[in-house]
């Protein structure tokens, strides 16, 4: 158990919809990062919150958005959802913004149909 | 823009054996760290090893040890006495420049054979 907990660990949804992904980053955490994982883009950073700001933007699409709050937790918002955005998507957090070491939660599994 | 290379899609190795997972990255950055994950079927990404770009020793876990050699930017997993938990995907990471993002290979399935 790597201390950081996500939820909900499935979600089945239809194309145009729009979902929530939560993350909880280990105690003491003050930096989250938030990946997708799919067939065929394998790994991919989107975006990562430095105690509650935005520090680094990856290959994020524009109909997703994300925040950190105050008290560290951290949020994907997912918005007109298509086929292709079905993938399992990991948070992950570390002490510092730039530190080397990163601890995955569990991910959710986003299921488009 | 940093890239990291696995080239072997697919690997298999008996127990108890010792098998060896390559990894190429290019980067300009002088100071950053080199990763291993571990995917089991269970999707969980775990952490096998680490290595800071700055310290020449080789890291070692147990079992798990690596072989980096910063002037050819290559970073090898030797896994030792496999096990069939060691069935897995692995991922060879790297992380480093100004927001310290891991940029992941596209890994290596893993067969631990009895």
């Amino acid at each position: 158990d790597s201390g950081v907990t996500q939820t909900p660990k499935h979600l089945i949804t239809a194309t145009g919809q729009r979902v929530t992904l939560r993350c909880s980053p280990r105690s003491g955490d003050l930096s989250v990062y938030w990946y997708q994982q799919s067939l065929d883009q394998g790994l991919q950073f989107l975006i990562q919150y430095y105690n509650g700001e935005e520090r680094a933007k990856g290959n994020i699409l524009e109909r997703f958005s994300a925040q950190q709050f105050p008290d560290l937790h951290s949020e994907l918002n997912l918005s007109s959802l298509e086929l292709g955005d079905s993938a399992l998507y990991f948070c992950a957090s570390s002490v510092y913004s730039a530190s080397g070491e990163q601890f995955f939660g569990p991910g959710t599994r986003l299921t488009v149909l | 823009a940093q890239t990291v290379t696995q080239s072997q899609p697919e690997m298999s190795v008996q127990e108890a054996e010792t098998v060896t997972l390559s990894c190429t990255y290019d980067t300009s950055e002088n100071n950053y760290y080199l990763f291993w994950y571990k995917q089991p079927p269970s999707r969980q990404m775990i952490l096998v090893i680490r290595q800071e770009a700055y310290k020449q020793q080789n890291a070692t876990e147990n079992r798990f040890s690596v072989n980096f050699q910063k002037a050819a930017k290559s970073f090898s997993l030797k896994i030792s006495d496999s096990q069939l938990g060691d069935t897995a995907m692995y991922f060879c990471a790297y992380s480093g420049g100004s927001n310290y993002k891991l940029t992941f290979g596209k890994g290596t399935l893993l067969t631990v054979n009895p």
